[in-house]
Parts: C-alpha cells; structure tokens; sequence
C-alpha cells in the first residue's frame, strides 16, 4: 500500500523558518517525481514544487522560489520541503504527492495526508 | 499561466441526478488535464487523467471528455458519497496550475 507521510509542521513567527518531511513506502520511491501541494484554510489547491525522481529537475512557483527549498533523499524514502522567510500567506496544510511516473508531467496519483504550517507572531 | 475555469463554483442536485462539471483553460493544452475530488477533511483522490482516462478503483459512473481549452467531468446518476469539491488540474505547463474547484452539494 503506498503511503505518503508528513511531518515537521507547526507554528512559526513570520520570517522563520521550517523544514517539511514526508517519508514515502509501499512503492519505490526513487522511480517517482514528487512534489509539495498546499491549501491554505478553506481555499483551492496550490503546487508549490515539483522534483524528478533523480533530483535532475526541480521547479518552484514563482510564489516560493527564492524561499523554499524541495529535495530528496531516495536512500531514506523522503521528501523534504526547506521553507525560509515564512510569510502569513504560506499559512496552509501542505501535502505530499506523488507523480504517477518518474516524470512530472503526469498527474498527482497518490496523497499524503498533509502537515499544517501556521505563520503568525 | 494557465488559468483554470471552473464551473459552476456550487453544484446543488438530488442523488440520481447525472452532472457535468466544467473546466475551461486560458489556452489550449491538448489533454493534459486532470481531475481531482476532494472530501471534506480529506486528501485529494485522482479520478480521471488526461481528460478522459479512468484510474483504478474509481466507480465507472465518473468519466472525463474534452480536449484543447473545454474540459468535463461527468457524474452518471450521482450518490451521496459523492458530494465533495472536484478540481481540475493542468499538466501542460509550469507551473502546474488547479482551478478553484466546483463543489457539489445535496439539494
């Protein structure tokens, strides 16, 4: 059964930072593209990141780039998401999600359960 | 960007009733389009990819059409566990772009 799991959220003071995890099984995890979605409270989904299975390509929204880091460690089954200078409007649950390929064309096939980041003083 | 359009935001019907939902994109991207529900407090669960193509496991009442700009979602004769919001989502380019979703509700 693949499984998507989140963890290292919280509350943080604007301008913080934080560091997102999200260890994957059931599937072999360096065969997928990966990427971070997030849903700030009571709005629609956003795609935050995306990264190939071998790390080759990595893309941002324009809303995070600078700011926020995707990475993968394929030997420990995680994702990570290093976010720096928190701003109130990234304020969201933040899920995982996997590509259905080792592309990342392809659509989100399975979902992590989402860790929720607060900004506020 | 591509902007995603969705509608109707709200969707009120009856169970039995079969719906089309809508999603138009800002320009043509073929059949890179993908549909997601979502239900309250839960994750997003991929229904259909690439417009029109079923995912295992999902009931055969959902089915997706549409290609270049007009995308639909349709819902034959719909249950009660299908009230929840539905996204459309574009793969065509970066960055990946939802739209705001439509939300299905009881009448």
């Amino acid at each position: 059964e693949v499984q998507l799991v989140e963890s290292g959220g919280g509350l943080v003071q604007p301008g913080r930072s934080l560091k997102l995890s999200c260890l994957a099984s059931g599937f072999t995890f360096s065969n997928y593209g990966m990427n971070w979605i997030r849903q700030a409270p009571g709005k629609g989904l956003e795609w935050v990141a995306s990264i190939s299975s071998s790390s080759s390509y990595i893309y941002y929204a324009d809303t995070v780039k600078g700011r926020f880091t995707i990475s993968r460690d394929n030997a420990k089954n995680t994702l990570y998401l290093q976010m720096t200078s928190l701003r109130s409007e990234d304020t969201a649950l933040y899920y995982c999600a996997r590509h259905s390929t080792m592309g990342i064309t392809t659509p989100f096939d399975y979902w992590g359960q989402g860790v929720m980041v607060t900004v506020s003083s | 960007d591509i902007v995603l359009t969705q509608s109707p935001a709200t969707l009120s019907v009856t169970p039995g009733e079969s719906v089309s939902l809508s999603c138009r994109a800002s320009q043509g991207i073929s059949t890179s389009i993908h549909w997601y529900q979502q239900k309250s407090n839960e994750s997003p669960r991929l229904l259909i990819k690439f417009a029109s193509q079923s995912i295992s496991g999902i009931p055969s009442r959902f089915s997706g059409s549409g290609s270049g700009t007009d995308f639909t979602l349709s819902i034959n004769r719909v249950e009660s566990e299908d009230f929840s919001v539905y996204y459309c989502q574009q793969s065509y380019s970066l960055p990946r772009t939802f739209g705001a979703g439509t939300k299905l509700e009881l009448k």
